[in-house]
C-alpha cells in the first residue's frame, strides 16, 4: 500500500518569511514528486515537480528531494497572503506504459499571516 | 492554449441512480486519469485511460467504469450511487507516450452530491 504522509496543520507564517511544507513517502520505487496548491473549493494546481535528488527552484519556490531518506519538501520564499491554501504532495512512478496515477497526500493547510 | 475542461460543474442525484462525468484533456495530451477527492482529504486515483484503454486502476469498484473517446476526451460512469460516492471529481490530463511529460493537469472538478 503505497502512502503519503503530510503534517496537515495548519501551518502559520507571518507574511516575508520561508513557509517549509514536508512530505514522506512509502514506497522507494516512487520516481516522480508533485507539489499541488489547492485553494478552497477549486481544483489543484501543479505549482513544482522534481525526477532527480537535491534541490530545484522555480521562483519562490523550492522543491528538496531526498530518496534515502523517502523525503520531500516544498520552500516558499518571501510567502504572501495569496499562497495561503492548502499543499498537496504526490508521488507516482513512471513506467515504460507512461505515467502512473498519482498516490496524494491529505495536504497541509498553509496560513500566511499579513 | 485551452487546459483542461469538465462537465458539469455540479450535479445532484439520488442514491442508486447512474451518473456520466466528461472531461476534455489540455490540448496535445492524450492521457486522462480520474480522481476522486472527499472532503479534507487528498484525490484518490480512480482509473487512467491512454489509447481508449484502462491502462492502470486504483482501488475503486466496478462501479466505477470509464471510456476514452478517440479525440481523447473521456467519460466516468458511476452506476448504482451511494452516499458515500459525494466528493469532487477531477479530471486530470497529461502527455502520455506522445507528449512526454509526466505532469498531471487538473480540469477545474465536477462536484457530485448523492442524496
Amino acid at each position: 500500500q503505497k502512502e503519503v504522509e503530510q503534517n496537515s496543520g495548519p501551518l502559520s507564517v507571518p507574511e516575508g518569511a520561508i513557509a517549509s511544507l514536508n512530505c514522506t513517502y512509502s514506497d522507494r520505487g516512487s520516481q516522480s514528486f508533485f507539489w499541488y496548491r489547492q485553494y478552497s473549493g477549486k481544483s489543484p494546481e501543479l505549482i513544482m515537480f522534481i525526477y532527480s535528488n537535491g534541490d530545484k527552484e522555480d521562483g519562490r519556490f523550492t522543491a528538496q528531494l531526498n530518496k534515502a531518506s523517502q523525503y520531500v519538501s516544498l520552500l516558499i520564499r518571501d510567502s504572501q497572503p495569496s499562497d495561503s491554501a492548502t499543499y498537496l504532495c504526490a508521488v507516482n512512478m513512471y513506467s515504460g506504459g507512461g505515467a502512473d496515477g498519482l498516490t496524494f497526500g491529505k495536504g497541509t493547510h498553509l496560513i500566511i499571516q499579513p | 492554449d485551452a487546459g483542461v475542461t469538465q462537465s458539469p460543474t455540479h450535479l445532484i442525484k439520488t442514491r442508486g441512480q447512474q451518473v456520466t462525468l466528461r472531461c476534455s484533456p489540455k490540448s496535445g495530451h492524450d492521457t486522462v486519469s480520474w480522481y476522486q477527492q472527499a472532503l479534507g482529504q487528498g484525490p484518490q486515483f480512480i482509473f487512467q485511460y491512454y489509447e481508449e484503454e484502462e491502462r492502470q486502476r486504483g482501488n475503486f469498484p466496478d462501479r466505477f467504469s470509464g471510456h476514452q473517446f478517440p479525440n481523447y476526451s473521456s467519460e466516468l460512469n458511476v452506476n448504482a450511487l451511494l452516499l458515500g460516492d459525494s466528493a469532487l471529481y477531477l479530471c486530470a490530463s497529461s502527455g502520455g507516450l506522445a507528449g512526454g511529460g509526466n505532469e498531471q493537469f487538473f480540469g477545474p472538478g465536477t462536484r457530485l452530491t448523492v442524496l
